[in-house]
């Protein structure tokens, strides 16, 4: 079946570089995502990136996709107080498709 | 376009009570998700709707869970005879079905049951 794994929690001091680690058993994983889920709120769609792809650049955030390991990490360049939440990755397979979610990595931001 | 829109944003009931919950997504996507999150866990997904047909429904959706979308619009999530184990936030998604569907979520209901 389907699982998603991410570790549970990371510290930074701000201005460093943020890596949140996530990994997937499903090879037929089409697309994969990050959410980003401030307290008491919804999920904020970060980024995606397509499973032929292994890297997307998107401002602060760089995605890295190691399809062989179905490992994938999102890089917060030049972290600040308010990346500070809780980071979802999701995979699908495909359209239609329902998302399966880690069960969420939270970010500290320290000064 | 305001994004998912979810109402209640909160709701307290006593267990064995009724509880309807209202989810307005992005006007022009024909796909709506409902997934259920509780604390410290990611969401899991309940139910899926493309336009007004109910297309797949999880093994989490007990039969005191039903869910609508009459008119391919508004859909509403309604539990009946709530569990204290209901207790959860409950988050709708829409999205617009093409090559690459990405899923836009509202701000969800926090349901406590007592």
């Amino acid at each position: 079946g389907e699982d998603v794994e991410q570790s549970l929690f990371l510290s930074v001091r701000e201005g460093d570089s943020s890596v949140i680690n996530c990994t997937y058993t499903d090879s037929s994983s089409t697309y994969l995502y990050w959410y980003k889920q401030e307290p008491g709120a919804g999920l904020q769609l970060l980024t995606y990136i397509f499973s032929n792809m292994d890297m997307k650049q998107d401002q602060r955030l760089t995605v890295l996709l190691n399809k062989k390991d179905k490992h994938l990490s999102l890089r917060i360049a030049d972290t600040q107080t308010g990346d500070s939440a809780i980071y979802f990755c999701a995979e699908s397979t495909g359209t239609a498709s329902k998302l399966t979610f880690g069960t969420g990595t939270r970010l500290q931001v320290t000064l | 376009d305001t994004g998912v829109s979810q109402n209640p944003r909160h709701k307290i009931t006593k267990r064995g009570q009724n509880v309807t919950f209202r989810c307005d997504p992005i006007s022009e996507h024909n796909r709506l998700y409902w997934y259920r999150q509780t604390l410290g866990q990611g969401p899991e997904f309940l139910t899926y709707f493309q336009n007004e047909a109910q297309l797949e429904k999880s093994r989490l959706l007990s039969d005191r869970f039903s869910a609508e979308r009459p008119k391919g619009s508004f859909s509403t999530l309604e539990i009946q005879r709530t569990e204290q184990g209901d207790s959860a936030m409950y988050l709708c998604a829409s999205s617009w079905g093409l090559s690459q569907e990405t899923q836009y979520f509202g701000p969800g209901t926090r349901l406590l049951v007592l």
